[in-house]
């Protein structure tokens, strides 16, 4: 079955810089990216999503990289600010179908 | 349009009790997800729903954990009898036309 590898466990960036988090999965099957963004004590809510026919998807300063090649893909926030302080996980699935989570990145702003 | 609701928010149960969770998910979604989320993890799916039929309940522990949705609407998870590793918050989900999944607020359940 699909396996999602998220890396780091925890990120630490200085407000304003860029944060990278990085995705694996084993399922080149999988169609479907979606990433979640889960603050403290909340609900998951989606952020941002891609599908395999795309290589990259911007949504102001969020996007996502897609290679199915490496069967990886990213999430890049630019211009950092404290209420991107989170936990985001990276997840993938086919057609729909049982959408595999990774064990998610804490997103640490630092002022 | 409202959000998916579930109670209770809170529950509190010594092992071997039982316990039920209700989710009722955005109208007109017909597809319902159960997730559990051990506090530092991800959500690991329990069961899937299209309309009242299971599409996926491979991770549902079937000796202790039970899911219905009836009427293709609200759904509600049971455990009977609980155990201290159940400890998470229970997460419902409902997707639509999209694939986005919408959640509601979840369940933290406590074992002792």
């Amino acid at each position: 079955g699909e396996n999602v590898e998220q890396h780091p466990s925890t990120l630490s960036v200085q407000e304003g810089d860029s944060a990278v988090i990085k995705c694996t999965y084993s399922d080149s099957a999988s169609n479907y990216f979606p990433w979640y963004k889960q603050e403290l004590g909340k609900r998951p809510q989606l952020i941002i999503d891609i599908r395999s026919n795309v290589g990259e998807k911007k949504d102001q300063r969020i996007a996502v990289t897609l290679n199915k090649t490496a069967k990886h893909f990213s999430l890049h926030i630019t211009e950092t600010q404290p209420e991107d302080s989170a936990v985001y996980f990276c997840a993938a699935s086919k057609n729909n179908y049982q959408l595999i989570w990774g064990a998610g990145t804490k997103l640490i702003i630092k002022p | 349009e409202a959000g998916v609701a579930q109670s209770p928010r809170y529950k509190i149960i010594e092992k071997r009790q039982s316990v039920a969770f209700w989710c009722n998910p955005i109208s007109g979604h017909a597809t319902l997800y159960w997730y559990q989320q051990i506090l530092g993890q991800g959500p690991k799916l329990l069961i899937q729903f299209q309309n009242n039929g299971v599409v996926d309940d491979s991770q549902l522990p079937k000796d202790r954990f039970s899911a219905e949705r009836l009427k293709g609407v609200d759904s509600t998870l049971k455990i009977q009898p609980a155990k201290l590793e159940d400890s998470a918050v229970y997460l419902c989900a409902s997707t639509g036309a999209s694939d986005e999944q919408f959640f509601g607020p979840g369940t933290r359940l406590t074992v002792l």
